[in-house]
């Protein structure tokens, strides 16, 4: 049982370039989120979707677009990187109603130069 | 290594001691608490979780504790080992919320 998985681990973006980061979960979650990372300013929301087709947006959505075409998996986009978007990416999941812990993958290290 | 918290409050405990790890909650809607340990180049990990009506819970060596008069929680680990050094984040949730609001975090360091 693999639990969230986000490819790829690393990337190095040149600033303008864009990019897709993939989350997949195998717990048959319905919700899933996108969370940035930075020093000092723990865990921010981006996007999140409460099922497949459906999404929303968090506290932080500027210069990030997402999609859940699938349960499985929730796609967030970078159109033209910037250096700001440096961070740490996760992904979380977790099933359907309040009150449920959200499962995380290890990460996605990006750098925008 | 995981630039994450250069800035966190940090605790550092003795092997074998128990750890007290407070986190101030901002809701008083909040009715889901749940405490995550982030170790280097990892996701948050969960660790336990507590619901409004209990006002404490165990789980293999650590406890939750919960005060919602003063919207206090607090995780306390247990003789405490070297494979606990971590950053701990609490999360709040309340009924209806699809989010979780996370702290800041607080870094556990353990000296042998």
């Amino acid at each position: 049982n693999a639990g969230v998985t986000q490819t790829p681990k690393f990337r190095v973006l040149k600033t303008g370039q864009s990019m897709t980061l993939l989350c997949a979960q195998d717990m048959n979650h319905e919700y899933m989120y996108w969370y940035r990372q930075d020093p000092g300013m723990g865990l921010r929301l981006i996007h999140y979707s409460v099922g497949e087709g459906t999404t929303a947006k968090g506290e932080v959505p500027d210069g990030y677009n997402v999609s859940r075409l699938k349960k499985q998996n929730f796609l967030l986009g970078l159109e033209s990187a910037a250096p700001s978007q440096t961070s740490v990416y996760f992904c979380a999941s977790t099933h359907m109603g309040s009150n449920q812990p959200q499962h995380f993958g290890d990460g996605t290290r990006l750098s925008i130069l | 290594g995981e630039s994450v918290g250069l800035h966190l409050p940090t605790l550092s405990v003795q092997e074998g001691d128990n750890s007290i790890i407070n986190c101030a909650y901002s809701n008083s809607a909040s009715d889901y608490f749940i405490w995550y340990k982030q170790e280097s180049g990892k996701g948050p990990q969960f660790i336990i979780d507590i619901r409004s009506n209990m006002d404490k819970r165990q789980g293999q060596r650590v406890t939750v504790l919960l005060n919602k008069t003063v919207k206090h929680l607090s995780l306390q680990i247990a003789a405490t080992q070297p494979g606990d050094s971590a950053v701990y984040f609490c999360a709040e949730n309340f009924f209806g919320s699809y989010k979780l609001i996370f702290g800041s975090g607080t870094r556990l360091l353990v000296r042998p």
